[in-house]
């Protein structure tokens, strides 16, 4: 079946300008995740989402990134004002639930801010 | 707070040689261990995972990990290495409960494993 799917694949942006990041999760997957993958942190949790509840955003680094999930299936990832440390590859995953379910990720969006 | 450590940053090991990886990790409690493997401008693939039951745990594509709790040790092994095996091994931990923030995976910084043909 379809796995997960991120868009775009690739985003070049100038630092200061915002971006939105999109994350297709597995169909029936209840729980999506964000994390980033740069060189110097290696992956990084940024937030979960899971059914209806409060998203837990423990990880985002700073109040220029946010994230919603509509309707319980597609999620976006906001940075506002970028940032060149922003540049990373950000990475969605899905799960069937939360218990001691794997997670399933995307091909990733590589962002680079110039 | 839980981490995991890969010791090696690289691994090599010549075609139809035994392969292991090493992670060992630190967690309050009982943990979920699980290995992914990333393939260059790919996302990461799920290879197996420990929750609970049998120590030795087998995977995709033939790879299996041993847990070893006394060691906080949960090494990807595999018994014969293919030239495909090739690619970046990332091993990670959980909390084994529920509440806040206990639900993402803290990643080790991955291995790079070459098989040389």
């Amino acid at each position: 079946g379809a796995g997960v799917s991120q868009s775009p694949s690739n985003k070049v942006t100038e630092k200061g300008k915002d971006v939105e990041l999109r994350c297709d999760p597995i169909s029936g997957h209840t729980a999506l995740y964000w994390y980033r993958q740069s060189l110097g942190q290696g992956l990084e949790f940024l937030i979960y989402f899971q059914g209806n509840s409060a998203p837990d955003k423990s990880g985002l680094p700073s109040d220029r990134f946010s994230a919603e999930r509509t309707g319980g299936s597609v999620s976006t990832l906001t940075i506002q004002r970028t940032q060149q440390e922003d540049s990373a590859v950000y990475l969605c995953a899905s799960s069937l639930g939360v218990a001691g379910y794997e997670q399933y990720f995307g091909p990733g969006t590589r962002l680079t801010v110039t | 707070a839980q981490s995991v450590a890969q010791p090696e940053d690289q691994v090599n090991v010549a075609e139809g040689n035994p392969l292991t990886v090493k992670c060992t990790y630190s967690v309050s409690g009982n943990p979920y261990l699980f290995w992914y493997v990333q393939y260059p401008n790919r996302g990461l693939q799920f290879l197996l995972k420990y929750i609970t039951g049998d120590n030795l745990v087998k995977g995709s594509y033939g790879f299996e990990a041993e847990f070893n709790k006394s060691q906080t040790s949960f090494h990807l092994k595999k018994p014969s290495a293919l030239v495909s095996d090739s690619a970046l091994y990332f091993c990670a931990v959980r909390f084994a409960y529920s509440g806040a923030g206990s639900y993402q995976l803290t990643f080790g910084k991955g291995t790079k494993l070459s098989v040389i043909p």
